[in-house]
């Protein structure tokens, strides 16, 4: 596998169920991100993890949880979604230098996810 | 307000033809990076080209270059002889500041379809 991936690639889920959405990035990077893309809006960030450490939480509703294990992986759990939620998820990763340089952010496929 | 703007919501072209696509920026922090990203209708958001704010010369990546105008705040995309594949949805974003894991925030997008 090259690049960043992402799992399922689409998802149909009810409101009352739970899932999660996986991204794995093979380029060494040391941050990741999950951006949100609805239709006819701009592509929104959600959540930023440096280093593991989550620091950037863009008013996400609690519904979405995000989880960083460790560099390499990053997954957003969700519970109790509503139809408004359906949209397409994609995870982004970049290297941040030790100087705190960031570099470009490389995307994955994204996941296509709709709730009924 | 809105920090990148793109004004053009869909363009065609015939192919082999250059295309320029608009993008104007609004920041006033003095560092900052800013992007082109192409998405198929595969959902993959894909690198083009990126222009650091203090970058003397426009950036150039083989048929992909970025009109930098600084004073203008413009990063207008100039993609030359145009192909078939070319047909996506193109996005500029902007990264303001430039250390540590940095926020995209993205334009609307231009639809570009490029006839034969």
């Amino acid at each position: 596998e090259t690049g960043v991936t992402q799992t399922p690639r689409h998802l149909v889920m009810g409101m009352t169920n739970k899932k999660s959405l996986k991204c794995e990035q093979h380029l060494g990077h040391n941050a990741m991100y999950w951006y949100k893309q609805s239709a006819k809006k701009p592509l929104e960030l959600m959540f930023v993890y440096n280093f593991k450490e989550q620091t950037e939480n863009n008013s996400v509703p609690s519904r979405f949880s995000p989880e960083c294990p460790n560099s390499s992986h990053l997954f957003l759990h969700l519970h109790t979604l509503q139809p408004e939620d359906s949209a397409l998820y994609l995870c982004a990763s970049s290297q941040v230098s030790t100087s705190g340089v960031t570099d470009t952010q490389y995307f994955g496929p994204g996941t296509r996810l709709t709730v009924l | 307000a809105q920090k990148i703007t793109q004004t053009q919501p869909g363009m065609f072209v015939q192919e082999k033809e250059a295309v320029t696509l608009d993008c104007t920026y609004d920041t006033s922090d003095p560092s900052y990076g800013l992007f082109w990203y192409k998405q198929p209708s595969s959902g993959e958001m894909i690198f083009l080209i990126y222009q650091g704010s203090y970058d003397q010369q426009n950036a150039t990546e083989g048929r992909y270059s970025l009109n930098f105008q600084k004073a203008r705040k413009s990063a207008n995309l100039v993609i030359s002889a145009s192909q078939l594949g070319d047909s996506a949805m193109y996005f500029c974003a902007m990264r303001e500041g430039l250390q540590g894991a940095q926020k995209l925030v993205f334009g609307q997008g231009t639809r570009l379809t490029i006839n034969p």
